[in-house]
């Protein structure tokens, strides 16, 4: 069974950096691109940013909204991925979710989520 | 980035009646060389994360009730739910994985009448 557990949400004030872990099971973790999609309060999914898989070279892409500002990592010994936040904005105030892709496709697997909270 | 709206923003159905969700891309999600539609449909109930409902705008995922549909192809897609449960209130939504950025539909919130 697919299991995603997110971790390192909390709160920070603007400007400030947090790193969120995600730690993945039940699949070949190394054959998968992996995601981070988040959801501000009331709000539907955004899209944040991917990482392919070694076979096409750990290349990232990211929204718009956090490129620059947001890097995406991974860990295939550790079945990890990674995503790091600086220079956050209150805008950045989400739940955010690791999230499996269904080869280069659609998202088969989410985790339960952990909260980012931006304010002063 | 493409735009996916959705409508209408909600919805109450009797249990037992047909509801139907719409979802419209703003560039066609279909693509000519496999003839697939990269369109996918999610429900999300409240403090959980979104779960895959549909894939290829018509592929049920596995271990989902056949009384959930989708079809549609190009930029006009519709979810249909046959004969409304009482565990199907949630707020669904659309998303199309064609281009490099995945975009969402605002969600449509399914309640009962």
């Amino acid at each position: 069974e697919v299991h995603l557990v997110e971790s390192g949400g909390g709160s920070v004030q603007p400007g400030g950096s947090l790193r969120l872990s995600c730690s993945a099971s039940g699949f070949t973790f190394s054959d998968h691109y992996m995601d981070w999609v988040r959801q501000a309060p009331g709000m539907g999914p955004e899209w944040v940013g991917r990482i392919r898989n070694k076979a096409n070279s750990y290349t990232t892409d990211y929204a718009a909204s956090v490129k620059g500002r947001f890097t995406m990592s991974r860990d295939d010994s550790s079945n990890s991925v990674y995503l790091q936040m600086n220079s956050l904005k209150t805008e950045d105030t989400a739940v955010y979710y690791c999230v499996k892709r269904m080869g280069t496709s659609y998202f088969d697997y989410w985790g339960q989520g952990t909260l980012v909270t931006v304010s002063s | 980035d493409i735009v996916m709206t959705q409508s209408p923003d909600s919805l109450a159905v009797s249990l037992g009646e047909r509801a139907t969700i719409n979802c419209k891309s703003s560039q066609s999600v279909l693509y000519s060389s496999n003839n697939k539609n990269y369109l996918a449909w999610y429900q999300q109930k409240p403090g959980q994360p979104p779960k895959l409902l549909i894939y290829w705008a018509s592929t049920r995922e596995s271990g989902v009730p056949d009384r959930f549909s989708g079809s549609g192809s190009g930029t006009d897609f519709t979810l249909t739910i046959s004969s409304l449960q009482a565990e199907d209130v949630a707020i669904y939504y659309c998303q199309q994985y064609y281009y490099t950025t995945p975009t969402f539909g605002g969600g449509t919130k399914v309640e009962i009448k």
